[in-house]
């Protein structure tokens, strides 16, 4: 089975400032997405990558798929409290998804 | 246009009984997958349907079992309930029966074991 590594497990960053969260895979990688959740909550579908080199954004978010390495990175610029969450990565195989064990973030004030 | 809609949101019951969760995909979307989320194993998935057939099942015990009616609305059913099987039950929903296309969640239903 598919196997996701994410890094950090937790971070905290002081409001205003730069965050990358990384997803590495143990196979190659057909279609690697994003999620935020809210503690206790469902998953809010973020962007998916599916070519090896792409990037998307969507406001202050940046993923992109390196899929030579198996690696996507997720990258949110001048964070604010509302990027506070986990932030999962999860790989698509066989009409099913494998994820990380998620990343928490914490947004200082 | 309305996302995935899962009932009910939350659920207390006992070791033994048995409980039926309800998932409405977003309208147009045929394919529906079930999630189980616990703090000690993360995100695990259960199964998979389209078109009412299973496509995909994970690593779960029989007493977890699921079906798609032709509206394309899904239930799972867990069975003589552990209180192991405590845990968030989420419930995605795809707009292709193709592989790798966007997933959308619903909120998710808490079955607490007692």
């Amino acid at each position: 089975s598919q196997e996701l590594e994410q890094s950090p497990q937790s971070l905290i960053v002081q409001e205003g400032k730069n965050l990358t969260i990384n997803c590495t895979s143990s196979k190659t990688l057909y279609g690697l997405y994003w999620y935020k959740q809210k503690y206790g909550e469902g998953l809010i579908f973020l962007m998916m990558l599916q070519k090896g080199g792409e990037e998307k954004s969507h406001e202050k978010i940046t993923a992109k798929l390196d899929e030579k390495k198996q690696q996507s990175s997720l990258h949110i610029t001048a964070s604010q409290p509302s990027h506070a969450g986990i932030y999962l990565c999860g790989a698509g195989n066989d009409y099913k998804l494998s994820f990380g064990a998620g990343t928490t973030v914490t947004v200082r004030a | 246009k309305a996302g995935v809609t899962q009932t009910p949101r939350y659920l207390i019951k006992t070791r033994g009984q048995q409980v039926t969760l309800s998932c409405s995909p977003i309208s147009g979307h045929r394919s529906v997958s079930w999630y189980q989320q616990t703090p000690g194993q993360g995100l695990q998935f259960l199964f998979e349907y389209f078109s009412e057939t299973q496509r995909n099942k994970g690593n779960f015990p029989g007493r977890f079992s699921g079906r798609q009616f032709s509206n394309s609305r899904s239930e799972m059913n867990v069975s003589t309930l552990e209180l192991g099987d405590s845990a968030l039950y989420l419930c995605a929903s795809t707009p292709s029966p193709e592989r790798n296309t966007e997933a959308f969640f619903g909120q998710g239903t808490r079955l607490t074991v007692v």
